[in-house]
């Protein structure tokens, strides 16, 4: 089993939808879940973190994490052309996993 | 105040040459991350270096790879005699002390090995 698992998609919504990305994990030992946004051929970019159960905001993104369930979600209010990208959960403990990245396109 | 900087950005080698990679950390960060990232699969962690000084090296292969992170001058991600499943994109990444939540990554280097 992996450590964390993300469905790779991908995902095509129309713009002003919302979209929600999603990851399990496998060891509730892990303490920080983080996501990354990475364009096509750019390193990735860090969006947000967080370390406790419940929910997270910033601007149009929200992280979600369960802690019962190891889930996390990224919800993204009001998508744009401009979101279109892969994105990547990760996970910490004592190491760094990251999952496969799901592939979102907002179409105009 | 500058992100993290890798270079090259590409690198070609032939099999069975070296290839050095360098990475700069963010200003005031003192932690530096190595993964490595092949098409259709995630971005998989190798190793985790502070100044002078490996705190987990459990992704690293164990032949053919290494790195530091020297007190003076940027971390170094070294391959000998490169082989052809080494061609992926390796990616830096840096964060604060005591942070690791919290990482920067560079743009990458594009290793593709003849």
């Amino acid at each position: 089993q992996k450590e964390v698992e993300q469905d790779p998609g991908p995902l095509s919504v129309p713009e002003g939808a919302i979209v929600s990305l999603n990851c399990t994990y496998s060891n509730s030992a892990f303490q920080y879940f983080m996501w990354y946004r990475q364009y096509s051929r750019k390193g990735p970019e860090l969006l947000m973190y967080t370390y406790s159960s419940g929910n997270k905001e910033d601007g149009r993104f929200t992280a979600q994490v369960d802690k019962s369930s190891k889930y996390i979600s990224l919800f993204i209010r009001d998508s744009q052309p401009s979101d279109s990208a892969t994105y990547l959960c990760a996970i910490t403990g004592n190491q760094f996993y990251f999952g496969t990245g799901t592939s979102l396109t907002v179409i105009p | 105040n500058a992100g993290v900087m890798q270079n090259p950005r590409h690198l070609v080698r032939r099999r069975g040459q070296e290839a050095r990679l360098r990475c700069s950390p963010m200003k005031g960060h003192s932690h530096v991350y190595w993964y490595r990232q092949l098409p259709e699969e995630g971005l998989k962690f190798m190793v985790y270096l502070q100044k002078e000084n490996i705190i987990d090296e459990s992704g690293m292969p164990k032949e053919r790879f290494s790195a530091e992170f020297p007190k003076e001058g940027p971390s170094i991600l070294r391959i000998q005699q490169v082989v052809r499943g080494d061609s992926a994109a390796y990616f830096c990444a840096s964060s604060p002390l005591d942070s690791s939540y919290e990482q920067y990554f560079g743009p990458g280097t594009r290793l593709t090995v003849t």
